[in-house]
């Protein structure tokens, strides 16, 4: 099992553009999230989804879309990128208790 | 008032010591407790759950107080793989397995 992989792992984007942050996971998990880590901060909840094809937001969710089209697939759009948007994005599933987390994608928004 | 409040250190002790963090929530409602390990520039793993009555694994104690709304971590006999940041981690009532991080503590084991 590969687990929880994310793409790409570092990203650079310019003010306004758009890109969308992949995440995958092979353990058949229903219940599937998304976060940003920001430098000395805790995790923050930006959408999660409890199964394909619902999504709800989590504490952060303006200027992210997501979709859950199928249990192996959580990705995270972002439409028009934001400075306040430079983080660390970690996609995470659970079936249990314990979140199995991706390697984290770097974004920079610039 | 955070809902989950660490003290972010850092915390730098030698090889051998035994050092404690501490944690509180601010939800009493919170059902279960967690430790998760992150090394630098790496995603979050669970390192392990907190238990009522208390817990050990190996070098590694955790504790849990409901009635003050508090966990610890104690590790004994710290080694240099020890340095890392860790985050306690609650599961507030209500849905979808949520956790709530604090912003961890950041320990650094010298030589």
């Amino acid at each position: 099992n590969a687990g929880v992989t994310q793409t790409p792992k570092f990203r650079i984007l310019k003010i306004g553009q758009s890109m969308t942050l992949q995440c995958t996971q092979d353990m058949n998990h229903n219940y599937m999230y998304w976060y940003r880590q920001d430098p000395g901060m805790g995790l923050k909840l930006i959408y999660y989804s409890v199964g394909a094809g619902i999504t709800d937001k989590g504490e952060v969710p303006n200027g992210y879309n997501v979709s859950r089209s199928t249990t192996e697939d959580f990705p995270l759009r972002l439409e028009l990128a934001a400075p306040s948007q430079t983080s660390v994005y970690f996609c995470a599933s659970t079936q249990e208790e314990t979140q199995y987390f991706g390697p984290g994608t770097r974004l920079l928004v610039l | 008032r955070k809902e989950v409040e660490q003290d972010p250190g850092p915390f730098n002790v030698p090889e051998g010591a035994t050092v404690a963090f501490n944690c509180t929530y601010s939800n009493s409602a919170s059902q279960s407790f967690f430790w998760y390990r992150q090394d630098c520039r790496k995603e979050p793993k669970l390192l392990m759950s907190v238990y009522s009555s208390g817990n050990e694994d190996g070098r590694f104690t955790a504790q849990l107080n409901r009635a003050s709304q508090y966990i610890s971590l104690l590790i004994r006999d710290s080694k240099l793989s020890d340095s890392a940041t860790y985050l306690c981690v609650v599961n507030p009532p209500g849905s979808a397995r949520q956790l709530t991080f604090g912003s961890g503590t950041q320990l650094t084991v010298l030589p």
